[in-house]
C-alpha cells in the first residue's frame, strides 16, 4: 500500500512566521494534493500538482504556496502566518484515475499564535 | 460546479442502532462517489466507493447505493459499534480527479 507521511503532527509558530509543511509519498505518483479542514467546512483543497515543478490553485490558496521539486516531495509554504491559518492541514495522493479516490497523511495540526 | 452535501451532526447512537447518514450531490454527468472515515487524531480513510449508476459500495459493515436518479449516496450500516465513532465524509471526483467533499458528519456511538 502506499505511503504517505507528513512531516509534523503537531505544529506552533507565531503570527508572521515563514512555515513549510513536508508531504512525501513513498510511491512514484504524479498527483499530489493539500487540504485543510475546519470544523462544520470539511476540507477545502488549497494545492494541488500533477507532476514535478507542476502547481494548480485549488479553491482557497490566498496566503499559501507550494513546491514541488521532486516527484515523491510536496510541500505547503506559509509564507507569512496569520492566526486564521489555525487548522488541520492534510496532504493526499491519488493513483489510477479518480476512480480510485486517494490515500491521505496523518495531518498535521498547526496552531499559529 | 460540483458539490457535496451531507447531513449535519453530530450523530448520537448506542450501540447496535441502524445508521443512516444522508448524502447528496450536484454534479454533470457520472462522478465517481466515495466515503472516508476519520477517526480521532488520524487522516481520512477510504472506507468505500462506486464509480457507475447502482453499484453498491461496501466495507466494514457499511454500504452505500450510488443512486443517480436521487443524486445520493447514503451511508448505511445495520448495527453501529462504539469503534464506528469517527467523522464521516462523503466526496466525489469527476473529470480533473480533484476531490470534493461534503462538510463532514460527526458520529458518537453510545455503549
Amino acid at each position: 500500500d502506499v505511503k504517505v507521511t507528513q512531516s509534523s503532527r503537531y505544529l506552533v509558530k507565531r503570527t508572521g512566521e515563514k512555515v513549510f509543511l513536508e508531504c512525501v509519498q513513498d510511491m512514484d505518483h504524479e498527483n499530489m494534493f493539500w487540504y485543510r479542514q475546519d470544523p462544520g467546512l470539511g476540507l477545502r483543497l488549497i494545492y494541488f500538482s500533477y507532476d514535478v515543478k507542476m502547481k494548480e490553485k485549488g479553491d482557497i490558496p490566498e496566503g499559501y504556496s507550494v513546491s514541488r521539486e521532486k516527484k515523491e516531495r510536496f510541500s505547503l509554504i506559509l509564507e507569512s502566518a496569520s492566526t486564521n491559518q489555525t487548522s488541520m492541514y492534510l496532504c493526499a495522493i491519488s493513483y489510477g484515475g479518480g476512480a480510485h479516490g486517494y490515500t491521505f497523511g496523518s495531518g498535521t495540526r498547526l496552531t499559529v499564535v | 460546479g460540483n458539490s457535496v452535501t451531507q447531513m449535519e451532526g453530530p450523530v448520537t447512537l448506542s450501540e447496535e442502532a441502524f445508521l443512516t447518514i444522508n448524502c447528496t450531490y450536484t454534479a454533470t454527468g457520472y462522478p465517481s462517489l466515495f466515503w472516508y472515515v476519520q477517526y480521532p487524531g488520524e487522516g481520512l480513510q477510504l472506507l468505500l466507493k462506486a464509480t457507475k449508476a447502482d453499484d453498491k459500495g461496501s466495507n466494514k459493515g457499511f454500504e452505500a447505493t450510488y443512486r443517480k436518479e436521487t443524486t445520493s449516496f447514503h451511508l448505511e450500516k445495520g448495527s453501529v459499534q462504539v469503534s464506528d465513532s469517527a467523522v464521516y465524509f462523503c466526496a466525489l471526483s469527476q473529470g480533473a480527479q480533484k476531490l470534493v467533499f461534503g462538510q463532514g458528519t460527526r458520529l458518537t456511538i453510545n455503549p
